[in-house]
């Protein structure tokens, strides 16, 4: 069973368009939201988190929404630019007890020049 | 600050062997998780280890198994190899175990099994 759902599973956008990525969770103990971001040959690198206290966290052209009461969240990219094409992927974990990540099944972003 | 490293980067092993796979945290963190990456897909939960004992598992049958040291590498060792091992393996360390949620990868491992 998918603790996480990701779509969409690729997604192409012009150069300094919006890319949108959006997740789903059931788990409502889930209290800990992060976003990788994977270069193909490389592991994940945590790019931006959210916990649900707050409905967005903004860092560069990251942000991410966050809505409790839909058990969604998302990740916009503003200004999106060839750098950004990759995978990225979702995830929620639980801040205390067990806290391994539960990933969704990740996005191919691909920016157009 | 050095970041987490693995080894080796590659490894092609033939059905029913075993394999080992080597990874070292990043500076200052004691708490070593390790994930499998099938292709296409995002990374499985294996297990995680917090000062030398195993701190939570997840759904992978016990042929599948690790050790961490007292300098806070780890190993993850699995045994019986098969076709289906074929995979990203990612080590990603995390600062202390209460802050275990907040995880930082190295580069991983491909295991090719044939």
């Amino acid at each position: 069973q998918q603790q996480v759902k990701q779509s969409p599973q690729s997604l192409i956008v012009q150069k300094g368009g919006i890319s949108i990525i959006n997740c789903a969770y059931e788990n409502t103990a889930f209290d800990y939201f992060p976003w990788y971001q994977q270069f193909p040959g490389k592991g994940p690198a945590l790019l931006i988190a959210i916990r649900p206290d707050v409905s967005e966290k903004k860092e560069g052209r990251f942000t991410i929404s966050f809505n409790k009461s839909a058990k969604q969240f998302s990740l916009h990219i503003m200004d999106s630019q060839p750098g950004d094409s990759a995978t990225y992927f979702c995830a929620a974990s639980m801040m205390t007890g067990a806290n391994n990540l539960f990933f969704g099944t990740g996005t191919r972003l691909t920016v157009i020049p | 600050e050095t970041g987490v490293t693995q080894s080796p980067t590659h490894l092609i092993k033939t059905r029913g062997q075993q394999v080992t796979l080597r990874c070292s945290s990043q500076s200052g963190h004691n708490t070593v998780s390790w994930y499998q990456q099938a292709l296409g897909q995002g990374p499985q939960f294996i297990f995680q280890y917090y000062r030398e004992e195993e701190n939570g598992r997840g759904n992978f049958p016990p042929r599948f198994s690790g050790l961490q040291f007292p300098n806070y590498s780890s190993e993850l060792n699995v045994n019986a190899l098969e076709l289906d091992d074929s995979a990203l393996y990612l080590c990603a360390s995390s600062l202390d175990r209460v802050s275990s949620y907040e995880q930082y990868f190295g580069p991983g491992t491909r295991l090719t099994v044939t």
